[in-house]
């Protein structure tokens, strides 16, 4: 299976708030596991990442963490703020057929925080 | 910064045209790849390169082929666009050691076969 199931779908939070966006995996072959945040008419950019060898990854206001028996992971924004407002895609990455690698991506969470 | 420049921001092609979207990147990035973009259904890989001339099929690739002769470009093609191909397109780029870096994405192509 290479999907990536995210949930929710959507997402409203209040300013200062904590934010929780969650993922799950069959495949264990996926062996890194980023999220991308994207702003409305822009591409997704990259805003943090971890190892399945990690169980939790701090940058700021933004946590990664990491159930590897549980093939789940989860993006946790402390203090959400009205910028935060974004769709958030989870991904995993996997070695391809021909030895490359690509990511697939979850379907997407829409956040709202409102102010 | 790395540019990952889309060459049309909208576009509107008629049913059974042949379509090329066309995607350049300016930071030397071995791999180059596209997605579509569909609401509730994330993003989805059609084709990548992982070398000039090099490519290989993502999860959806039917209906689309892929060009790269030039290490900073990738097209996609569209062989007879059909309405069901009415999309955001995204290309995205990146270095060989990628995951300490991402992927830099474009701004997206929105693509309506009417």
């Amino acid at each position: 299976q290479q999907q990536v199931k995210q949930s929710p779908q959507s997402l409203i939070v209040q300013k200062g708030g904590i934010s929780i966006i969650n993922c799950a995996y069959e495949n264990t072959a996926f062996d890194y596991f980023p999220w991308y945040q994207q702003f409305p008419g822009k591409g997704p950019a990259l805003l943090i990442a971890i190892r399945p060898d990690v169980s939790e990854k701090k940058e700021g206001r933004f946590t990664i963490s990491f159930n590897k028996s549980a093939k789940q992971f989860s993006l946790h924004i402390m203090d959400s703020q009205p910028g935060d407002s974004a769709t958030y895609f989870c991904a995993a990455s996997m070695k391809t057929q021909g030895g490359s690698e690509k990511l697939v991506f979850g379907k997407g969470t829409k956040l709202t925080v409102n102010p | 910064d790395v540019k990952v420049t889309q060459s049309s921001r909208y576009l509107v092609k008629r049913t059974g045209e042949k379509v090329f979207l066309e995607c350049v990147q300016d930071m030397d990035h071995e791999n180059m790849f596209w997605y579509r973009q569909d609401p509730g259904l994330g993003l989805r890989l059609i084709y990548f390169s992982y070398d000039v001339k090099m490519k290989e099929k993502g999860d959806i690739p039917e209906g689309y082929s892929v060009s790269r002769e030039k290490k900073e470009r990738f097209s996609l093609i569209l062989e007879s666009a059909s309405t069901n191909q009415t999309s955001m397109y995204l290309c995205a780029s990146s270095l060989v050691g990628w995951q300490n870096y991402g992927y830099t994405f474009g701004s997206g192509t929105r693509l309506t076969v009417v």
